[in-house]
């Protein structure tokens, strides 16, 4: 099993552009959640699905845009990309009703 | 407003128990305690989690005082690969919004 797969693993955007950050994992978990990891801080929720087909926001949803594609995939999409959204971006992913997620390797974004 | 107050960072021996606290003063009663560990900017990992009882794996002790205000994360023999910043939440089992507050960096030294 591979876990929770994130891609790409680093990104460089301009000002103003687009792109989405793909998740997956292979687990048959029904939540998934996407955080992010500003330096020497604690990951901040963005936004999670509980189960398919539901997405809900987190401490931080300004400025993105989720879409669970199916029980595997749940995708992140930042459509005019900011400086202030460089991070790094996790995504993990849970059985429900636990409180023991499995994340991603991370995703290094760098808005220029 | 924070759920959990840890120690900015501590270090420890090799070899030695690394003994981390975690002060959750109004945790209520179906509030679990998870702690979880980030290496190096990898992924955050799950280590042990506990309601009101004292749990132990492979990887480490949890120990919840009888009140439930606080509680302590033991490695048993602290080594370098444990250099990492380790993570104290209160979370209620059908909460979604799983919060990572700063942690508690700690540092194993040879």
């Amino acid at each position: 099993n591979a876990g929770v797969t994130q891609t790409p693993k680093f990104q460089v955007l301009k000002t103003g552009q687009s792109m989405t950050l793909q998740c997956a994992q292979d687990m048959n978990h029904n939540s998934m959640y996407w955080y992010r990891q500003d330096p020497g801080m604690g990951l901040r929720l963005i936004y999670y699905s509980a189960s398919e087909g539901t997405t809900d926001k987190g401490e931080v949803p300004n400025g993105y845009n989720v879409s669970r594609l199916n029980k595997r995939e749940f995708s992140l999409r930042l459509e005019s990309a900011a400086p202030s959204q460089t991070s790094v971006y996790f995504c993990a992913s849970n059985p429900q009703g636990t409180g023991e997620l499995f994340f991603g390797e991370g995703s290094r974004l760098t808005v220029l | 407003d924070a759920k959990t107050t840890q120690p900015p960072s501590m270090d420890c021996a090799e070899g030695r128990a690394a003994n981390l606290p975690c002060n959750h003063s109004t945790i209520s009663g179906n509030e679990y305690v998870y702690w979880y560990r980030q290496i190096h900017s990898q992924g955050p990992q799950y280590i042990i989690h506990g309601l009101k009882n004292n749990e132990t794996n492979e990887m480490a002790s949890l120990i919840i005082t009888e009140d439930r205000k606080s509680s302590t994360l033991i490695l048993p023999h602290a080594t370098l690969r444990d250099t990492a910043v380790y993570y104290c939440i209160v979370r209620v089992q059908a909460d979604y919004k799983l919060s990572f507050g700063a942690g508690t960096t700690v540092t194993v030294r040879a």
